[in-house]
């Protein structure tokens, strides 16, 4: 079956800019989680959503959401690009809303110059 | 808040010898933790999975094991192979919360 499907894979955005990425799951999965890494940070939860709704959060500013779709496919959007948002942006899909059985996609490679 | 962390940032192996990552977790709450690989370009990709009930679990070529009386995690490769070289992150979650919380991640390179 596919796997977690990520676009676009890169992207370079000058800072002020808003940027939208998608996530397509496994199919039959409902929930799909964001994360963030930085080789500063880590990996880093941005948040959770299942059916959908967001179900969980992580810290990061209001300039960071996302939304889920009747079919399952996520998006998520930051408005007013910082220099420091440069990051790979993981999606990870499940099928349910807990961790067990996380798939995780390629990312979107984000540079903000 | 909860913090994961890896004890050391790279581990050089010979091939065929076997590796041990070690991982340690803060959170006394935290019932269930993942090992996953990430190879360059890639996400991450699940090794194996441990829950809190249990102190050991064996896959194919790897275990990890569970202290919960000092927090700590560990994944043991058996006879590392070329293609086990990338960077590991051990990861935990309690059950009520879907959050995944990463260590910052080690680097296996592994010696021909």
């Amino acid at each position: 079956k596919a796997g977690v499907t990520q676009t676009p894979r890169y992207l370079i955005k000058t800072r002020g800019q808003q940027v939208t990425l998608s996530c397509s799951p496994i199919s039959g999965h409902r929930s799909v989680s964001w994360y963030q890494q930085t080789p500063g940070q880590g990996l880093q939860f941005l948040f959770e959503y299942f059916s959908e709704t967001q179900r969980n959060k992580g810290n990061f500013p209001g300039r960071f959401s996302g939304r889920q779709f009747s079919n399952s496919r996520s998006e998520m959007n930051v408005s007013t690009l910082e220099l420091g948002d440069s990051a790979l942006y993981l999606c990870a899909s499940s099928l349910s809303a807990q961790t067990y059985g996380y798939t995780f996609g390629s990312g979107t490679r984000l540079t903000v110059v | 808040g909860e913090n994961v962390g890896l004890h050391l940032p790279t581990l050089s192996v010979q091939e065929g010898d076997n590796s041990i990552i070690n991982c340690a977790y803060s959170n006394s709450a935290s019932d269930y933790f993942i090992w996953y690989k990430q190879e360059s370009g890639k996400g991450p990709q699940f090794i194996i999975d441990i829950r809190s009930n249990m102190d050991k679990r064996q896959g194919q070529r790897v275990t990890v094991l569970l202290n919960k009386t000092v927090k700590h995690l560990s994944l043991q490769i058996a006879a590392t192979q070329p293609g086990d070289s990338a960077v590991y992150f051990c990861a935990s979650s309690t059950g009520a919360n879907s959050k995944l919380t990463f260590g910052k991640g080690i680097t296996l390179s592994v010696r021909p």
